[in-house]
């Protein structure tokens, strides 16, 4: 069955980075795009982008250039999200999602709580 | 680009139908079929639930049905159950993005 299991928890200071996994298992990871979607506490889904699991070729959305960076290990099939230069509007629940087709994701990891914090 | 716009709450009785709007431009929702509702319980990761404006994944109830017309979507949930309490989002594609709606909330009276 496919899954996608994020990495834990993590709390951080202003400033530092963090990188989040998600590995992938039950299907052949380069067939599906990955997408990053965050929800800040209490708030709605929002779309990050995506990275194309074959190229390796990162897409992302607006407000999302420049500290967010989405990378691949294809051989663990674990894509990853790196978040560099933390703020506290920063903190929210990350999650990956499979792209089954066009814009629609039928496979969710857990997600991963970022608190940004001193 | 904002937000869809869906309604902030919608509720009903055990029982009833209820239907939640979703509301984009014609640059969105009302260009392309790709449109697609999740459920999030609290805590929890979101649950594609439709997809492609009226496809109903494997496993998801048929009390679930989706709808387009022009620029707004629909979600109904019929037969309503108090394990449909959740939030729910649609999406969708915008020719070279996912945007998200603003999220409704179903109460089960």
């Amino acid at each position: 069955q496919v899954q996608l299991v994020q990495s834990g928890s993590e709390l951080k200071n202003p400033g530092a980075s963090v990188k989040v996994s998600c590995k992938a298992s039950g299907y052949t990871f380069k067939t599906s795009a990955m997408n990053w979607v965050r929800q800040a506490p209490g708030q709605g889904l929002e779309w990050m982008g995506w990275i194309n699991t074959k190229t390796g070729n990162p897409t992302y959305a607006q407000g999302f250039t420049g500290r967010f960076v989405f990378s691949l290990d294809t051989s663990v099939s674990t894509a990853y999200l790196q978040i560099s230069s933390l703020k506290a509007e920063d903190t929210a629940v990350y999650y990956c999602a499979r792209d089954v087709s066009t814009a629609t994701f039928d496979y969710w990891g857990q997600g991963t709580l970022v608190t940004v914090s001193s | 680009q904002s937000a869809l716009t869906q309604p902030a709450s919608v509720s009903g009785s055990p029982g009833q139908s209820i239907t939640i709007s979703c509301t984009g431009t014609s640059s969105d929702v009302g260009r392309y079929k790709y449109v697609s509702w999740y459920q999030q319980h609290p805590g929890k990761a979101p649950k594609l639930m439709i997809s492609d404006v009226s496809n109903r994944p494997s496993g998801v109830s048929n009390r679930f049905s989706g709808s387009k017309s022009g620029n707004t979507a629909s979600l109904t949930i019929s037969g309503l159950q108090a394990e449909d309490e959740a939030d729910y989002y649609c999406s969708s594609y915008t020719g070279s993005s996912t945007l998200f709606g603003t999220g409704t909330k179903v109460t089960v009276l």
